[in-house]
C-alpha cells in the first residue's frame, strides 16, 4: 500500500565522486529488477536492468549489484555529474524479463543530489 | 525511438466532473500498458493493466467504476478519472511495453488538480 507521510531517503554526493544508492526489495520470488531516475515533473527513465540469475551488471558509468541471500540490490553511479540530481526508483517484478507483461512492483525511492 | 506521450502534461478541474488522460506510443504498438499514481514524495503505485482489446486489470483498492480505463487501439490507452474529488489530485503516469520487450517506456507524466 502507499506509505503516507513518509520523506524519500535522501543522499547528498559531491560533483566528481561516486554515489551508491541501496534498496531492499520484498519479494524473495522477484526475478527482474530495474532501476529507474526520475527528474521533476517527469516520468521514469530506464537506467539498467539485472536479472536474479546474475549479481552484477555493468552500463555506461553505472553498475547494479544483486544480493538474494538479503534481498537488496544497489545502484553505483561513477563520477557523478549535476545531471544525476534526480530521484531513483529500484522496481522488481516476477518473470518480466521472459513474458514481458509482469508488472512492475516500485521501492520507496531515494532523491539523489549532487554537490557542485 | 520508443516515446510514449501523454494529453494533457497537467489539468486542472472542478470536484465532480470527470477528466480524461489520454497515454499514446508514438512509434511502436503496445498490447500492454500500465497506468501508475504517484503522490508527491511518494512512489509509482500501480492502478491498472491495461490491454488492448480488453478489460483493464486493476489492482486491489483501485475502484474500476472510478478510474475507466478504454485501450481501444495498439497506440492510445486512455484513463477517465470520474467525479473527481481533490484526495485525487496527483501525478498520473502511464507506460507501454513494446512488442514482448521486457521495458517498460514511460509517459512524462500528467499533474491532475482538483479544486
Amino acid at each position: 500500500g502507499e506509505s503516507v507521510g513518509l520523506h524519500l531517503p535522501t543522499l547528498s554526493v559531491q560533483e566528481g565522486d561516486n554515489s551508491i544508492i541501496n534498496c531492499a526489495y520484498s519479494n524473495s520470488a522477484s526475478d527482474y529488477f530495474i532501476w529507474y531516475k526520475q527528474e521533476s515533473g517527469k516520468g521514469p527513465q530506464f537506467i539498467i536492468d539485472i536479472r536474479s540469475n546474475m549479481d552484477k551488471r555493468q552500463g555506461q558509468r553505472v553498475t547494479v549489484l544483486l544480493n538474494k541471500t538479503v534481498k537488496h540490490l544497489s545502484l553505483q553511479i561513477a563520477a557523478t555529474q549535476p545531471g544525476d540530481s534526480a530521484v531513483y526508483f529500484c522496481a522488481e517484478s516476477i518473470g518480466g524479463s521472459v513474458f514481458g507483461n509482469e508488472k512492475l512492483t516500485f521501492g520507496t525511492g531515494t532523491r539523489l543530489t549532487i554537490i557542485p | 525511438g520508443a516515446v510514449v506521450s501523454q494529453h494533457p502534461s497537467w489539468v486542472i478541474c472542478k470536484s465532480g466532473t470527470s477528466v480524461k488522460i489520454e497515454c499514446r506510443s508514438l512509434d511502436f504498438q503496445a498490447t500492454t500498458m500500465f497506468w501508475y499514481r504517484q503522490f508527491p514524495k511518494q512512489s509509482l503505485m500501480l492502478m491498472a493493466t491495461s490491454n488492448e482489446g480488453s478489460k483493464a486489470t486493476y489492482e486491489q483498492g483501485v475502484e474500476k467504476d472510478k478510474f475507466l480505463i478504454n485501450h481501444a487501439s495498439l497506440t492510445l490507452s486512455t484513463l477517465t478519472v470520474t467525479s473527481a474529488h481533490p484526495e485525487d489530485s496527483s501525478f498520473y503516469i502511464c507506460s507501454a511495453l513494446l512488442g514482448v520487450a521486457y521495458e517498460q517506456y514511460f509517459g512524462p507524466g500528467t499533474r491532475l488538480t482538483v479544486t
